[in-house]
């Protein structure tokens, strides 16, 4: 069965400081992989997804993710944060069936 | 275009009480799949639906049960509500083309 595991549960960067969010998945195949952003009280907007091809992957925002197979990991990051960026961040992996499987979050703070 | 749009906003129910709660996918969009979001935890499928009928179901008991109109809309009922039914309830619409979910606001519920 597929899951995803977020090992961060709270992260704190100062803006303008690099972020990397973690994320590993366990599936049989090659996944879908996804990044959603939640704002308080909002829905999840999708930040970037990877199918196939090319590992690194760039999304809105200016955040970019990596898929490496070896080590099952799609960990987003972003070389400058802004104070805008403070949300949930949300790994996710799907399938051919479409339902998706999302990670617990990694809340994001960003200090001034 | 407009998103996902649902339907109410927030609602605030007794328990054992029934409740139904709509979303209306982007437009061209014929999948619709629910998500129950506890705070402080990462969304868990429910259903998804596609040309009305149930693609896929998640680990929920059967007080739960969904369906999708012709115009693709869909319906999540609850019934006998519990407690721990109180959540956010999100709706996203996928695609023929691609397995990316696009999520609406959500549906805040709380059950009393």
């Amino acid at each position: 069965a597929q899951s995803v595991t977020q090992p961060d549960i709270h992260i704190t960067v100062s803006e303008g400081a690099s972020l990397e969010l973690r994320c590993n998945y366990s599936y049989g195949a090659t996944p879908y992989l996804f990044w959603y952003v939640q704002s308080p009280g909002q829905g999840l907007q999708l930040l970037l997804k990877y199918f196939s091809g090319d590992t690194l992957v760039q999304g809105i925002k200016g955040f970019e993710a990596e898929f490496k197979r070896s080590q099952s990991s799609f960990n987003l990051r972003k070389p400058s944060v802004h104070w805008s960026d403070a949300a949930e961040y949300f790994c996710a992996v799907g399938s051919n069936n479409n339902d998706m499987r999302f990670g617990a979050g990694t809340r994001l703070t960003v200090k001034p | 275009d407009a998103g996902v749009t649902q339907s109410p906003t927030h609602l605030i129910k007794t328990r054992g009480q029934h409740v139904t709660l709509r979303c209306s996918p982007i437009s061209g969009h014929k999948s619709v799949s629910w998500y129950q979001q506890v705070l402080g935890q990462g969304p868990q499928f429910i259903f998804q639906y596609y040309e009305k009928e149930e693609r896929g179901r998640g680990n929920f008991p059967d007080r739960f049960s969904a369906r999708q109109f012709p115009n693709y809309s869909s319906e999540l009922n609850v019934n006998a509500l519990l407690l721990g039914d109180s959540a956010l309830y999100l709706c996203a619409s996928s695609s023929p083309w691609g397995p990316e979910q696009y999520f609406g606001p959500g549906t805040r519920l709380t059950v009393t």
